[in-house]
């Protein structure tokens, strides 16, 4: 069993849709949780951090974390083109970059 | 203001050959890893480094060397390739106490 698990898509819906975006993970130490966009041919670029369980906002998009059920989600409102993009999630237990798990990613298309 | 820094971008390599993949960071980050990605597996760690001289291995190191001999250089070495190694293989750094990795562009190789 891989220690992160992700919905591997693809996904595609209209512009300006909800979109959800959802990982599972075994290790419970896990304690720092991100989620990274990857545009076609380029390199994984950090969207949103959040340390422990909780949520966090930042403007268009929405991080949640469930440390009880070991679950993260990501959630876009307003989607635009712009978006399209394959979103990875990825998780350390550690305070820095050197040990970070990534899951097998999502792609995501956003129809105008 | 360059970041991390990935040579070459393309390559491809002979069953047998050996190579060196580059990579260098003008961030003074002390972490630095390598990662493979492959379709549908996401990114997997080969090896890391927590500073100058330091270096371990990851969650498929076999067939791949490292060194750092300095804060700025994180070469990755292919001694014997093999069809099996043909991936997208990104290079990533951070600082210390954050979790945030950064990306170089990857480099593209294939094994014939």
């Amino acid at each position: 069993q891989k220690e992160v698990e992700q919905d591997p898509g693809p996904l595609s819906v209209p512009e300006g849709a909800i979109v959800s975006l959802n990982c599972t993970y075994s290790n419970s130490a896990f304690q720092y949780f991100m989620w990274y966009r990857q545009y076609s041919r380029k390199g994984p670029e950090l969207l949103m951090y959040t340390y422990s369980s909780g949520n966090k906002e930042d403007g268009r998009f929405t991080a949640q974390v469930d440390k009880s059920s070991k679950y993260i989600s990501l959630f876009i409102r307003d989607s635009q083109p712009s978006d399209s993009a394959t979103y990875l999630c990825a998780m350390s237990a550690y305070s820095s970059a050197s040990k970070i798990i990534f899951g097998s990613g999502t792609r995501l298309s956003i129809r105008p | 203001n360059a970041g991390v820094t990935q040579t070459p971008k393309f390559q491809v390599l002979k069953t047998g050959q050996s190579m060196t993949l580059q990579c260098a960071q003008d961030m003074n980050h002390e972490y630095m890893s390598w990662y493979r990605q492959d379709p549908g597996m996401g990114l997997r760690l080969i090896h890391y480094s927590v500073g100058a001289g330091i270096t371990d291995q990851g969650e498929v190191p076999n067939g791949y060397n490292v060194s750092r001999s300095t804060t700025e250089d994180f070469p990755l070495r292919l001694l014997s390739a093999a069809p099996s190694q043909t991936s997208v293989y990104f290079c990533a750094s951070g600082r210390t106490g954050i979790t945030e990795a950064f990306f170089g562009q990857g480099t593209r190789l294939t094994v014939v």
